[in-house]
């Protein structure tokens, strides 16, 4: 079971990022997905959850509107599109696979990619 | 939204001593929380599953335990490859949202 993650970089106040996730070793579509950043300020912080149809879809509160998550089942990949982004979006950004395979989100998480680090500054 | 307070947030602590984590949530989790270890530079990884299960993998000296909103991890006797950071987990059943507590960081003495 692998997730990568690809897309983080610099970017400048106000501006957009698309990260995405290629997952291997598994049936993917079997699978809800979510990511997950980190800061060391915050911590870790879950971001969001897409579930395995793309039947529900939630959202940490605080970044609703700003950050939309999709996949692709046939090209195995998991996206995270971020606009509007700020200097408190610095972080890591993870790909993270929930536990277990159902039709509802499983209570944790396993496996987690390695990650991809997002910076915002001018 | 549910908190999770980890304590102490620093353990500091020798190879073959007993470690102690606390996770206290604000509301009653019944078992489900998870315990994560993050080592330098790399991602978390599961350890412990509904409060008291190993991942896959785990070795038996970690040991989950509690429910409702008082949860613990046991490290019986530390191993140099055990030093990093543990997280615990919650996710609520719907909408499914996620927190993590803080952190604790076991440290070598």
């Amino acid at each position: 079971v692998q997730l990568v993650e690809s897309g983080g970089g610099l970017v400048k106040p106000g501006g957009s990022l698309r990260l995405s996730c290629a997952a291997s070793g598994f049936t993917f579509s079997s699978y809800n997905m979510n990511w997950v950043r980190q800061t060391p300020g915050r911590g870790l912080e879950w971001v969001a959850s897409i579930s395995r149809s793309t039947n529900y879809i939630y959202y940490a509160d605080s970044l609703k509107g700003r950050f939309t998550i999709s996949r692709d089942n046939v090209k195995n990949l998991l996206y995270l599109q971020m606009n509007s982004l700020r200097v408190e979006d610095t972080a890591v950004y993870y790909c993270v696979r929930d536990a277990y395979a159902s039709s509802w989100f499983s209570n944790w998480f396993d496996p987690w990619g390695q990650g991809t680090l997002v910076t915002v500054s001018s | 939204e549910i908190v999770l307070t980890q304590s102490p947030a620093t353990l500091s602590l020798s190879p073959g001593e007993r470690a102690t984590l606390s996770c206290r949530a604000s509301q009653s989790l019944n078992t489900y929380l998870a315990w994560y270890q993050q080592k330098p530079g790399q991602a978390p990884r599961l350890l412990i599953y509904d409060a008291s299960n190993r991942a896959t993998g785990v070795p038996a000296r970690f040991t989950g335990s509690g429910s409702g909103t008082d949860f613990t991890l046991t490290i019986s006797s530390l191993e140099p490859e055990d030093f990093g950071v543990y997280y615990c987990q919650q996710r609520s059943n719907s909408p499914p949202e996620c927190t993590f507590g803080g952190g604790t960081k076991v440290e070598i003495k």
